[in-house]
């Protein structure tokens, strides 16, 4: 996990209001990705970026905007908040190794909740 | 799309027991099946993981084996120790796409 981080690791906010998660990686990987993890739900994939400049919708994006203007930063933002947006979220990155394949890396996690 | 089921979502082990996770698939252009432990307050991390035209691997006590006709992997973990416990996920990636599916994830307990 060194590679990746996320900020804030915890964060309480309020119905409607307005939310950024940060994410960062230093291995110049080319793929992210945004997950949220739910109790009975495992990892739910919310967006995904291919590089700099280029995103997707993953199966759960409905509430969420992604921007990808630097490799090494894919900030998720709650433009406004809901209670059913009360998660961990994930940030992970991936690239192709010939000898490997692809692994994705996971950072820590942010702990949100939507009161 | 991609549908993972896992089971079981509890499992709980004496000490040098195995244990054994199974999870089950639909999409047959499924070619990447990795596994992922957690820890509390930890992101995934992971363990081991299969390729398609592969029916087995083994990485000292932890081996994945794949039934591609049944469309089934598993996760065997032998002479289970404390620190083996833990939230494990299995999860998949469909041929031509990045990111991955998961199952819901087995919460292993390991008594000693």
């Amino acid at each position: 996990d060194a590679g990746i981080t996320q900020s804030p690791r915890y964060k309480i906010t309020e119905t409607g209001r307005q939310v950024t998660l940060m994410c960062h990686q230093t291995w110049s990987h080319s793929y992210m990705f945004w997950y949220r993890q739910d109790l009975g739900h495992g990892l739910r994939l919310i967006y995904y970026s291919a590089a700099a400049d280029i995103t997707d919708k993953g199966e759960v994006p409905d509430g969420y905007v992604v921007s990808r203007s630097k490799t090494e930063n894919f900030p998720l933002t709650l433009e406004s908040a809901t209670r059913s947006q009360t998660s961990v979220y994930f940030c992970a990155s991936s690239e192709f190794d010939r000898g490997k394949g692809e692994t994705q890396y996971f950072g820590p996690g942010t702990r949100l909740l939507v009161l | 799309g991609e549908n993972v089921e896992q089971h079981p979502s509890t499992l709980s082990v004496q000490e040098g027991d195995s244990a054994v996770i199974k999870c089950t698939y639909s999409d047959s252009a499924s070619n990447y099946f990795p596994w992922y432990k957690q820890e509390l307050g930890k992101g995934p991390q992971l363990i081991i993981d299969i390729r398609s035209n592969v029916g087995e691997k083994k990485d000292q006590r932890i081996a994945v084996t794949l039934n591609k006709t049944a469309k089934h992997f598993s996760l065997h973990i032998t002479e289970t120790q404390p620190e083996d416990s833990a939230v494990y996920f299995c999860a998949l990636r469909r041929t031509g796409r990045r990111a991955l599916t998961f199952g819901s994830g087995t919460r292993l307990q390991v008594q000693p």
